[in-house]
């Protein structure tokens, strides 16, 4: 079955810093791939998507590129702020279906200090 | 835009009491619901994909007799946790689809006492 792997755990980084979190994923269709920020007591909110090969897509200063050949959809952005520590999740899926089933990741937690 | 409103917000019950949690789709036709449960440890699991006129599709580990679920037109559904116990705590999310995006409500707290 489908499969996502992140970056586990907390990441830990100094304000105006740059992160990538890692997602790789597995899938024998044709992927669709999002990334969702959850803030403490929210629900996860879509950060971004993409379903185009080697196309960088970018929202509130974020930015990933669906990569096919290796599987990946990293998460960036160049200068990390206080308002990003958050749950970041990648989810996936396939092309073929409904979007409602998503493959969720096990959840990246970005703490960023002063 | 699309929204998804989810209520109640959170939601304390006694050991063997149920919890009934809507969901509101705003702005546009939610024509199929996807019910997911994120554990206190955060991951996320697929509850139930709910279709308008169709039958509902239980994921394993999750039955009708146990999480009900009604989505009687575009715009509405919900869904209950009979008998909770500590197991079903968690945040009990909403999605709904709207183009090639899933958007989830705030989600419903069940704090399982």
């Amino acid at each position: 079955g489908d499969s996502v792997t992140q970056t586990e755990g907390l990441v830990t980084l100094t304000k105006g810093l740059p992160v990538m979190l890692n997602c790789t994923y597995q899938t024998t269709y044709s992927p669709f791939l999002f990334w969702y920020v959850q803030h403490l007591n929210e629900a996860p909110k879509l950060l971004l998507k993409s379903s185009t090969d080697n196309k960088r897509t970018e929202h509130q200063g974020f930015y990933a590129t669906l990569h096919k050949s290796s599987s990946s959809f990293h998460l960036q952005k160049s200068s990390v702020q206080l308002s990003d520590s958050a749950l970041y999740f990648c989810a996936l899926s396939d092309l073929s279906g409904s979007f409602n089933k998503l493959t969720f990741g096990a959840g990246t937690r970005l703490a960023v200090c002063p | 835009g699309a929204l998804v409103y989810q209520y109640p917000r959170r939601t304390i019950c006694k050991s063997g009491t149920s919890m009934r949690m809507e969901c509101q789709a705003v702005g546009f036709q939610a024509t199929s619901v996807a019910w997911y449960r994120q554990s206190p440890q955060k991951t996320f699991e697929l509850i139930a994909l709910s279709t308008v006129n169709s039958a509902i599709k239980y994921e394993q580990n999750f039955t009708q007799e146990k999480f009900p679920i009604s989505h009687p037109n575009l715009s509405f559904s919900s869904m209950t946790v009979l008998n909770a116990y500590l197991e079903d705590r968690g945040l009990y999310l909403c999605g709904a689809p709207s183009g090639n995006t899933l958007y989830f409500g705030e989600g419903s707290r069940l704090i399982v006492v």
